[in-house]
């Protein structure tokens, strides 16, 4: 079946840039999705990216896409201590999403 | 726009006992999810409705699981009889029509089994 794999963890400064990094597998997919998930709540949609773009940016946020090998990431610009959180990549098939296991994002001042 | 409506946020209930999730998902949303959450993984679909009708309940464990969403609005999620492995974060989700369109989430049920 299709399957979605992140790295578990990034640590990075206040200031500075993060990227987060997302593989997968379903060729098909048609949108692909990056989600922020805060301690005791649900997923937030921070921003998305039809499949046949290559890159789409959002104020702090850019998404690369790289069709060819199925590779996904997530620059946040001047990340923020707001920004701690667990962030999921998710493929999305006709209206079913895979969603990885999600990276846990921490920022130290 | 008020966004997904869950509850209760938390349950804790012991092994072999019944519990009943709530939803109330965007207003005119059609496509209705319900996803559990094991700590330290991503949400994993258990059923999708289509207004009332279900659209995928492939890995919705049916012995112990059931979902429905009469008229089409608001849905309920039961487990009867519960096990320890169903100890997780119960999710809803709603979109407007399914066909990729965002999904929106609640803040979920945290349900604890002893």
């Amino acid at each position: 079946g299709e399957d979605v794999e992140q790295s578990l963890f990034l640590s990075v400064r206040e200031g500075d840039s993060s990227v987060i990094n997302c593989t997968y597998t379903d060729s098909s997919s048609t949108y692909l999705y990056w989600y922020k998930q805060e301690p005791g709540a649900g997923l937030q949609l921070l921003t998305y990216i039809f499949s046949n773009m290559d890159m789409k940016q959002d104020q702090r946020l850019t998404v690369l896409l790289n069709k060819k090998d199925k590779h996904l990431s997530l620059r946040i610009a001047d990340t923020q201590t707001g920004d701690s959180a667990i962030y999921f990549c998710a493929e999305s098939n006709a209206g079913k999403s895979t969603f990885g296991d999600g990276t846990t994002l921490t920022v130290k001042p | 726009e008020a966004g997904v409506a869950q509850s209760p946020r938390y349950k804790i209930i012991e092994k072999r006992q019944s519990v009943a999730f709530w939803c109330n998902p965007i207003s005119g949303h059609a496509t209705l999810y319900w996803y559990q959450q094991i700590l330290g993984q991503g949400p994993k679909l258990l059923i999708q409705f289509q207004n009332n009708g279900v659209v995928d309940d492939s890995q919705l464990p049916k012995d112990r699981f059931s979902a429905e969403r009469l008229k089409g609005v608001d849905s309920t999620l039961k487990i009867q009889p519960a096990k320890l492995e169903d100890s997780a974060v119960y999710l809803c989700a709603s979109s407007r029509d399914g066909r990729n369109q965002p999904q929106h989430f609640g803040d979920g049920t945290r349900l604890s089994i002893l």
